[in-house]
């Protein structure tokens, strides 16, 4: 398998839940990166993980928490999320984070997340 | 700041006419990275191009091809004879300060029949 796969592609949770989105990926590629797509808002960078070591978090809740196991891996764990965290979640790889090359993303199919 | 606008936030076309979709960029870097992505229904983001800041002549791709104005910070993007299946989001993210790729807002665009 190739590209970025992101398991779910639906996720429904309650706020008092405990889920994990999890993100594969088979390119080589040693930086990690997890995005937050709200509707009508910018695509917001969450977390960015190069070599597996975690190097830009952007004042992200700690209701969010990420973990890279190896670099072809990253998970975000969930839990006590509110309704406005209802958002598709973008996982993407490159081979160096920005501005490191220039290297493009490559993006896998989000998981869909609804907070009820 | 360092920011990037895409001003058009939707845009409707007839089959086969040619659109642009535009972005303007601010930005304190002398080198930097320029990339457009298509969002499509199902989601995933899809790389079109990349271009240095160095490098500023613009390029064709078939349909698409892209303007790039280092004096006016500014990137655009235009489909020639455009189709249904161009109808998707697109961003425009350039590469602004270190692990900062900051995607536009994106402008929708869709192609009627």
């Amino acid at each position: 398998e190739t590209g970025v796969t992101q398991t779910p592609r639906h996720l429904v949770m309650g706020m008092t839940n405990k889920k994990s989105l999890k993100c594969e990926q088979h390119l080589g590629h040693n930086a990690m990166y997890w995005y937050k797509q709200s509707a009508k808002k910018p695509l917001e960078l969450m977390f960015v993980y190069s070599l597996e070591e975690r190097v830009e978090n952007n004042s992200v809740p700690s209701r969010f928490s990420p973990e890279c196991p190896n670099s072809s891996h990253l998970f975000l764990h969930l839990h006590t999320l509110q309704p406005e965290d209802s958002a598709l979640y973008l996982c993407a790889s490159s081979q160096a984070p920005p501005p490191a090359g220039g290297y493009g993303y490559t993006f896998g199919s989000g998981t869909r997340l609804t907070v009820v | 700041a360092q920011k990037v606008t895409q001003a058009q936030t939707e845009i409707s076309v007839v089959e086969k006419e040619d659109v642009t979709l535009d972005c303007v960029y601010e930005t304190r870097d002398t080198t930097y990275y320029l990339f457009w992505y298509k969002q499509p229904p199902s989601g995933e983001l899809v790389f079109l191009i990349r271009r240095n800041s160095f490098d500023e002549q613009n390029e064709i791709s078939g349909r698409y091809s892209w303007n790039f104005q280092k004096s006016t910070s500014s990137f655009n993007f235009t489909i020639t004879a455009s189709q249904v299946v161009d109808s998707a989001v697109y961003f425009c993210a350039p590469t602004l300060g270190y692990n900062d790729m900051r995607f536009g807002a994106g402008t929708r665009l869709t192609v009627k029949p």
